[in-house]
Protein backbone atom coordinates (compact mmCIF):
# COMPACT_ATOMS: atom_id res chain seq x y z
CA UNK A 1 0.00 0.00 0.00
CA UNK A 2 1.58 3.45 -0.80
CA UNK A 3 1.31 5.70 2.40
CA UNK A 4 2.36 8.64 0.51
CA UNK A 5 0.06 9.52 -2.69
CA UNK A 6 0.47 11.98 -5.34
CA UNK A 7 -2.99 11.51 -7.71
CA UNK A 8 -2.00 14.10 -10.46
CA UNK A 9 0.56 12.52 -12.47
CA UNK A 10 1.01 16.01 -14.45
CA UNK A 11 -0.40 19.84 -14.35
CA UNK A 12 0.03 22.13 -16.79
CA UNK A 13 0.22 25.77 -16.06
CA UNK A 14 -0.07 28.99 -17.62
CA UNK A 15 3.07 31.33 -16.35
CA UNK A 16 2.64 33.61 -13.76
CA UNK A 17 -0.47 31.55 -12.49
CA UNK A 18 -0.72 29.73 -9.40
CA UNK A 19 0.78 26.11 -9.61
CA UNK A 20 -0.90 23.86 -7.11
CA UNK A 21 0.07 20.35 -6.28
CA UNK A 22 -1.44 17.96 -4.03
CA UNK A 23 0.09 15.32 -1.53
CA UNK A 24 -2.19 12.88 0.40
CA UNK A 25 -0.84 10.51 2.72
CA UNK A 26 -2.54 7.67 5.13
CA UNK A 27 0.20 7.35 7.85
CA UNK A 28 -0.88 9.30 11.10
CA UNK A 29 2.87 8.74 12.57
CA UNK A 30 4.16 10.83 9.69
CA UNK A 31 5.55 14.31 11.54
CA UNK A 32 7.61 15.86 8.77
CA UNK A 33 6.94 16.62 5.09
CA UNK A 34 8.72 17.59 2.53
CA UNK A 35 8.86 18.66 -1.28
CA UNK A 36 11.64 17.82 -4.01
CA UNK A 37 12.05 19.14 -7.31
CA UNK A 38 13.33 17.18 -10.10
CA UNK A 39 14.93 18.15 -13.65
CA UNK A 40 16.08 15.40 -15.92
CA UNK A 41 19.27 13.45 -15.96
CA UNK A 42 19.76 15.23 -11.88
CA UNK A 43 18.80 13.57 -9.04
CA UNK A 44 16.16 15.48 -6.69
CA UNK A 45 16.70 18.62 -5.09
CA UNK A 46 15.19 20.24 -1.99
CA UNK A 47 12.69 22.75 -2.35
CA UNK A 48 10.56 23.28 0.90
CA UNK A 49 9.10 21.39 4.56
CA UNK A 50 7.08 21.41 7.15
CA UNK A 51 6.79 20.09 10.38
CA UNK A 52 3.44 18.52 11.57
CA UNK A 53 3.34 21.50 14.24
CA UNK A 54 2.64 23.50 11.69
CA UNK A 55 0.21 24.31 8.51
CA UNK A 56 1.79 26.70 6.72
CA UNK A 57 5.54 27.46 5.57
CA UNK A 58 6.10 29.65 3.41
CA UNK A 59 10.07 30.14 1.10
CA UNK A 60 9.61 33.11 -1.75
CA UNK A 61 7.39 31.78 -4.70
CA UNK A 62 6.78 28.42 -2.43
CA UNK A 63 4.40 27.81 0.20
CA UNK A 64 3.29 24.64 1.49
CA UNK A 65 -0.14 23.89 3.63
CA UNK A 66 -0.61 20.62 5.70
CA UNK A 67 -4.21 19.75 6.75
CA UNK A 68 -3.27 17.24 9.33
CA UNK A 69 -7.31 15.87 9.83
CA UNK A 70 -7.08 15.43 6.63
CA UNK A 71 -3.91 13.86 5.99
CA UNK A 72 -3.57 16.18 2.78
CA UNK A 73 -0.57 18.55 1.90
CA UNK A 74 -0.05 21.10 -1.12
CA UNK A 75 2.38 23.04 -2.65
CA UNK A 76 1.75 26.23 -3.97
CA UNK A 77 3.88 28.43 -6.63
CA UNK A 78 2.56 32.00 -6.69
CA UNK A 79 4.06 32.98 -9.55
CA UNK A 80 4.60 29.89 -12.12
CA UNK A 81 7.20 30.52 -14.01
CA UNK A 82 8.81 28.32 -16.79
CA UNK A 83 12.10 27.40 -14.96
CA UNK A 84 9.52 25.71 -12.26
CA UNK A 85 9.01 23.07 -15.58
CA UNK A 86 10.13 19.64 -13.43
CA UNK A 87 8.95 16.69 -11.89
CA UNK A 88 7.57 17.62 -8.11
CA UNK A 89 8.15 14.88 -5.30
CA UNK A 90 6.20 14.84 -1.62
CA UNK A 91 8.08 12.59 0.91
CA UNK A 92 7.20 12.19 4.39
CA UNK A 93 8.51 10.78 7.39
CA UNK A 94 8.09 9.70 11.71
CA UNK A 95 9.10 8.38 14.80
CA UNK A 96 11.76 6.45 12.37
CA UNK A 97 13.38 9.31 11.47
CA UNK A 98 16.26 8.64 8.93
CA UNK A 99 12.86 6.76 6.39
CA UNK A 100 11.34 9.00 3.98
CA UNK A 101 8.67 7.46 2.20
CA UNK A 102 8.39 9.08 -1.02
CA UNK A 103 4.90 9.69 -3.82
CA UNK A 104 5.22 8.91 -6.95
CA UNK A 105 5.50 12.79 -8.11
CA UNK A 106 3.75 15.16 -10.57
CA UNK A 107 5.52 16.72 -13.76
CA UNK A 108 4.73 20.45 -13.51
CA UNK A 109 5.02 21.72 -16.95
CA UNK A 110 4.73 25.82 -17.16
CA UNK A 111 4.15 27.43 -20.24
CA UNK A 112 5.40 30.59 -21.46
CA UNK B 1 31.76 22.19 -1.87
CA UNK B 2 31.22 19.15 -3.76
CA UNK B 3 27.70 17.42 -3.43
CA UNK B 4 26.75 13.87 -3.36
CA UNK B 5 28.64 11.72 -5.97
CA UNK B 6 28.00 7.83 -7.20
CA UNK B 7 29.95 5.87 -9.43
CA UNK B 8 29.63 4.73 -11.93
CA UNK B 9 26.72 6.66 -13.75
CA UNK B 10 26.29 3.67 -15.40
CA UNK B 11 25.91 -0.03 -14.97
CA UNK B 12 25.30 -2.89 -17.61
CA UNK B 13 25.62 -6.45 -15.90
CA UNK B 14 24.67 -9.81 -16.91
CA UNK B 15 22.17 -11.42 -14.94
CA UNK B 16 24.15 -13.52 -12.10
CA UNK B 17 27.14 -11.09 -11.47
CA UNK B 18 27.75 -9.10 -8.55
CA UNK B 19 27.76 -5.61 -9.14
CA UNK B 20 28.99 -2.74 -6.44
CA UNK B 21 27.59 0.90 -6.46
CA UNK B 22 29.23 3.76 -4.13
CA UNK B 23 28.54 6.90 -3.05
CA UNK B 24 30.30 9.90 -1.55
CA UNK B 25 28.36 12.15 0.35
CA UNK B 26 28.66 15.67 1.40
CA UNK B 27 31.73 16.03 3.97
CA UNK B 28 30.51 15.65 7.44
CA UNK B 29 27.12 14.94 6.83
CA UNK B 30 26.27 11.89 9.51
CA UNK B 31 23.57 10.14 7.70
CA UNK B 32 23.68 8.20 4.37
CA UNK B 33 20.56 6.86 2.18
CA UNK B 34 19.91 4.44 -0.50
CA UNK B 35 17.07 4.56 -2.58
CA UNK B 36 15.88 2.30 -5.74
CA UNK B 37 14.00 4.23 -8.53
CA UNK B 38 11.72 2.72 -11.16
CA UNK B 39 10.66 4.64 -13.79
CA UNK B 40 7.61 7.17 -13.68
CA UNK B 41 7.87 6.18 -9.48
CA UNK B 42 9.05 8.23 -6.69
CA UNK B 43 12.37 6.96 -5.10
CA UNK B 44 11.90 3.59 -2.76
CA UNK B 45 13.50 3.56 1.03
CA UNK B 46 16.22 0.82 0.84
CA UNK B 47 18.33 1.60 4.01
CA UNK B 48 20.53 3.90 5.97
CA UNK B 49 23.42 4.93 7.69
CA UNK B 50 24.27 7.03 10.72
CA UNK B 51 27.77 7.15 10.46
CA UNK B 52 29.24 3.65 9.81
CA UNK B 53 25.84 2.11 11.55
CA UNK B 54 23.48 1.00 9.38
CA UNK B 55 20.08 2.23 11.36
CA UNK B 56 17.35 0.98 9.11
CA UNK B 57 17.51 -1.61 6.23
CA UNK B 58 13.98 -2.77 6.11
CA UNK B 59 13.98 -1.74 2.63
CA UNK B 60 16.17 -3.59 1.24
CA UNK B 61 14.14 -6.72 -0.67
CA UNK B 62 16.42 -9.76 0.00
CA UNK B 63 19.40 -11.24 1.19
CA UNK B 64 20.49 -10.29 -2.02
CA UNK B 65 21.27 -6.72 -1.50
CA UNK B 66 23.73 -4.86 0.73
CA UNK B 67 25.32 -2.12 2.33
CA UNK B 68 28.30 -1.06 4.52
CA UNK B 69 29.53 2.56 5.20
CA UNK B 70 32.28 1.39 7.05
CA UNK B 71 34.67 4.04 8.07
CA UNK B 72 31.16 6.46 8.50
CA UNK B 73 31.76 8.40 4.90
CA UNK B 74 31.73 6.04 1.44
CA UNK B 75 29.14 3.42 1.17
CA UNK B 76 28.71 0.45 -0.89
CA UNK B 77 25.47 -1.12 -1.93
CA UNK B 78 26.08 -4.45 -3.23
CA UNK B 79 23.41 -6.52 -4.90
CA UNK B 80 24.79 -10.13 -5.69
CA UNK B 81 23.83 -12.42 -8.68
CA UNK B 82 22.16 -9.71 -10.31
CA UNK B 83 18.20 -10.30 -11.93
CA UNK B 84 16.41 -8.64 -14.33
CA UNK B 85 13.82 -6.89 -11.90
CA UNK B 86 16.93 -5.32 -10.18
CA UNK B 87 17.44 -2.88 -13.26
CA UNK B 88 16.73 0.08 -11.87
CA UNK B 89 17.97 4.07 -10.93
CA UNK B 90 20.07 3.33 -7.97
CA UNK B 91 20.00 6.94 -5.92
CA UNK B 92 22.24 7.72 -2.81
CA UNK B 93 21.53 10.79 -0.70
CA UNK B 94 23.26 12.37 2.76
CA UNK B 95 21.89 14.86 5.29
CA UNK B 96 23.44 16.54 8.42
CA UNK B 97 21.91 14.43 10.49
CA UNK B 98 18.67 12.10 10.31
CA UNK B 99 15.81 14.07 12.12
CA UNK B 100 13.89 16.68 10.48
CA UNK B 101 16.43 17.31 7.33
CA UNK B 102 16.63 17.68 4.02
CA UNK B 103 17.86 14.96 1.63
CA UNK B 104 20.70 16.22 -0.48
CA UNK B 105 21.04 13.66 -3.73
CA UNK B 106 23.76 12.33 -5.53
CA UNK B 107 22.80 12.06 -9.86
CA UNK B 108 22.30 7.90 -9.34
CA UNK B 109 23.61 4.74 -10.70
CA UNK B 110 21.34 3.81 -13.76
CA UNK B 111 21.70 -0.13 -13.38
CA UNK B 112 20.28 -2.43 -15.98
CA UNK B 113 21.10 -6.39 -16.00
CA UNK B 114 20.88 -8.24 -19.19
Amino acid sequence: DQQVKQNSPSLSVQEGRISILNCDYTNSMFDYFLWYKKYPAEGPTFLISISSIKDKNEDGRFTVFLNKSAKHLSLHIVPSQPGDSAVYFCAASGPNAGKSTFGDGTTLTVKP
Amino acid sequence: GAGVSQSPRYKVTKRGQDVALRCDPISGHVSLYWYRQALGQGPEFLTYFNYEAQQDKSGLPNDRFSAERPEGSISTLTIQRTEQRDSAMYRCASSVRDSYNEQFFGPGTRLTVL
